[in-house]
């Protein structure tokens, strides 16, 4: 089964403390995994994508096979960075199509 | 580019009456996906196009659902008859086929009432 689990509905943290937003997924092959944040009341924007490796905007995530996971990163959060957060997974060959996570609410409190 | 466009933004219907969503993808881009967002299942895949062509509608909910894509410009999503809990926010997003990264249009806040 192709599926993207996110185990946290939400997640608060304070001002300056580091940041780790939990994916896994389940599929058989060698997935295409990507983070998408959603701005309050903005469209989805995408954040991250696992094969360039970059980081944006101190985010970065790196996809660990035997875990299956995918898990999101920050050291230091933002005020700015409270936003939702999916997690997606791109399966090979079924021409782009992505399948989400549940999401993962991220407040930073001041 | 004035990206991935949707219409209307918002919109409140009574139970029954058909509902058109409408989405403009970016030019150049030729896949284009319809995706709804609940508090309580997240971001669902509809449908996706290919080249205008409808691939895979496993995700469309049930034959009150339907979506066409006339040309590479533009494409609808029909609910006919509507019912609450059709409720949600409707995404259209496109991309270029050999592209990796979705371009998400605002959003269409359906209200059944």
């Amino acid at each position: 089964a192709q599926r993207v689990t996110q185990p946290e509905k939400l997640l608060s943290v304070f001002k300056g403390a580091p940041v780790e937003l939990k994916c896994n997924y389940s599929y058989s092959g060698s997935p295409e995994l990507f983070w998408y944040v959603q701005y309050s009341r903005q469209r989805l924007q995408l954040l991250l994508r696992h094969i360039s490796r970059e980081s944006i905007k101190g985010f970065t995530a790196d996809l660990n096979k035997g875990e299956t996971s995918f898990h999101l990163k920050k050291p230091f959060a933002q005020e700015e960075d409270s936003a939702m957060y999916y997690c997606a997974l791109s399966p090979y060959n079924q021409g782009g199509k992505l399948i989400f996570g549940q999401g993962t609410e991220l407040s930073v409190k001041p | 580019d004035a990206g991935v466009i949707q219409s209307p933004r918002h919109e409140v219907t009574e139970m029954g009456q058909e509902v058109t969503l409408r989405c403009k993808p970016i030019s150049g881009h030729n896949s284009l996906f319809w995706y709804r967002q609940t508090m309580m299942r997240g971001l669902e895949l509809l449908i996706y196009f290919n080249n205008n062509v409808p691939i895979d509608d496993s995700g469309m909910p049930e034959d009150r659902f339907s979506a066409k894509m006339p040309n590479a410009s533009f494409s609808t999503l029909k609910i006919q008859p509507s019912e609450p809990r059709d409720s949600a926010v409707y995404f259209c997003a496109s991309r270029r086929t050999s592209g990796y990264g979705y371009t998400f249009g605002s959003g269409t806040r359906l209200t059944v009432v």
